[in-house]
């Protein structure tokens, strides 16, 4: 059985930083790109970006209000990826999900849904 | 990036009818080499994870109940179930998957 289990959530100031964590099992991790995805409160779902295979170098792709602020990583040893935010705004206050894809990729594109999500873990920015 | 537009908002279907959702993309996500239409319908209720019931536009993931069903090309998407049942109550958004950055509806509230 598949599983995704999200941690590290929690109340940070703003501008502070927080790094997220994605436990996955019951698949072959080290051959899956991964995404992060967020939703705030009652509110829609926002991508943030992914991180594609050791053999794709890791490449990464980050949503447009992410960029630069956000890093995505993974440890295939560890079945983990993780998201790192930085200068994080009252703003990015959400449920963060990890999630695995189905789809394919071709040359630099993913083409990818969403087959499996974790729980989430929800981030609060605030003072 | 493509702007995914979900009509209506919310709405409210007696048990055992019909229910449409419809999805409009800023530009289109059908690729002209392979025919296929980059979208997927996903169903979220409350406190849980999104769950896929739709890709490809029309491809039902396996498990979804057959009243379930997409369809639509270039721009404009229609999810609809068929016969509504209780435990379809719920959020449905579309994503389109042609290009980075993915991005989602907004949500259609379902309710009865």
């Amino acid at each position: 059985e598949v599983q995704l289990v999200e941690s590290g959530g929690g109340l940070v100031q703003p501008g502070g930083s927080l790094k997220l964590s994605c436990a996955a099992s019951g698949f072959d991790f080290s051959a899956s790109p991964m995404h992060w995805v967020r939703q705030a409160s009652g509110k829609g779902l926002e991508w943030i970006g992914q991180i594609r295979i050791k053999t794709k170098n890791y490449a990464t792709a980050y949503g447009t209000s992410m960029k630069g602020r956000f890093t995505i990583s993974r440890d295939d040893s560890k079945n983990t990826a993780y998201l790192q935010m930085n200068s994080l705004k009252t703003e990015d206050t959400a449920v963060y999900y990890c999630a695995r894809p189905k789809g394919f990729c071709l040359n630099d594109a993913c083409y990818h849904w969403f087959l499996s999500w974790g729980q989430g873990t929800l981030v609060t920015v605030s003072s | 990036d493509i702007v995914m537009t979900q009509s209506p908002d919310s709405l409210a279907v007696s048990l055992g009818e019909r229910a449409t959702i419809n999805c409009k993309s800023s530009q289109s996500v059908l690729n002209r080499s392979n025919k296929e239409n980059y979208l997927a319908w996903y169903q979220q209720k409350p406190g849980q994870p999104p769950k896929v019931l739709i890709y490809w536009s029309s491809t039902r993931e396996s498990g979804v109940p057959d009243r379930f069903s997409g369809s639509g090309s270039g721009t404009d998407f229609t999810l609809t179930i068929s016969s509504l049942q209780s435990e379809d109550v719920a959020v449905y958004y579309c994503q389109q998957y042609y290009t980075t950055p993915i991005t989602f509806g907004q949500g259609t509230r379902l309710e009865i």
